[in-house]
């Protein structure tokens, strides 16, 4: 199946900066998706995007299918930002499958 | 819209019993629903895919004996833990699978914290 890896795995910020987060996938893609998952455990839809690139608010993201990788950009990172990131895409098969993910953590 | 909810939030249960947690999409109809496990500081595993009216697909390891998943309705999907023991604690996710005109999208339940004692 596919493999996905993200990176960095960590990353500290301060509040204000910005960030690009990394996602590294072994096939083509049929399904890339970017989530947040807060400290509760939520999984927080962020984007559905296997090619182009999309914004919402501080956010955006940009995939390269040709290439193989997806791009997470966060700015002017919030406190609230905290948590961890998550990629996952699937080519044929049906199911998701998730990269180690990025935990960030935000200092005011 | 998209909403995907599970139940219970949080379950403690003592060892050798079952515990059944429910996943439900709320507003669209999911032919196929997702079973994931978190473990602590741990990406999610996928342990089975749960297809309305059909058996359901697990992943290589997991025991569909323990891990029984039935998907009866297209809003509806459960995963029972049968005979749990402590290495079952863990933090269960369902996901449902919502088709729009550019694909397929996953969208995720807030999770099942089981605790076994």
């Amino acid at each position: 199946g596919i493999q996905v890896e993200q990176s960095p795995p960590d990353l500290i910020l301060q509040e204000g900066a910005n960030s690009t987060l990394r996602c590294n996938f072994s096939d083509s893609v049929n399904n890339l998706q970017w989530f947040h998952q807060n400290p509760w455990g939520q999984l927080i839809n962020l984007f559905y995007i296997p090619s182009g690139t999309k914004q919402n608010g501080r956010l955006s993201a940009t995939t390269v299918a040709t290439e193989r990788y997806s791009l997470l950009y966060i700015s002017s990172s919030q406190t609230t930002d905290s948590g961890v990131y998550f990629c996952a895409a699937n080519n044929a098969g049906n199911m998701l499958t998730f990269g180690g993910g990025t935990r960030l953590m935000v200092k005011p | 819209g998209a909403v995907v909810s599970q139940h219970p939030s949080r379950v403690i249960c003592k060892s050798g019993t079952s515990v059944k947690i429910e996943c439900r999409s709320l507003d669209f109809q999911a032919t196929t629903m997702f079973w994931y496990r978190q473990f602590p500081k741990q990406s999610l595993m996928l342990m089975a895919t749960s297809n309305e009216g059909s058996k359901a697909t697990y992943e290589q390891g997991v025991e569909k004996d323990k891990f029984l998943i039935n998907h009866a309705s297209l809003t509806l999907s459960t995963l029972t833990v049968t005979s749990a023991h402590p290495e079952d604690s863990s933090f269960y996710i369902c996901s449902a699978r919502r088709s729009s005109r550019t694909g397929y999208e996953q969208y995720f339940g807030p999770g099942t914290r089981l605790t076994v004692t």
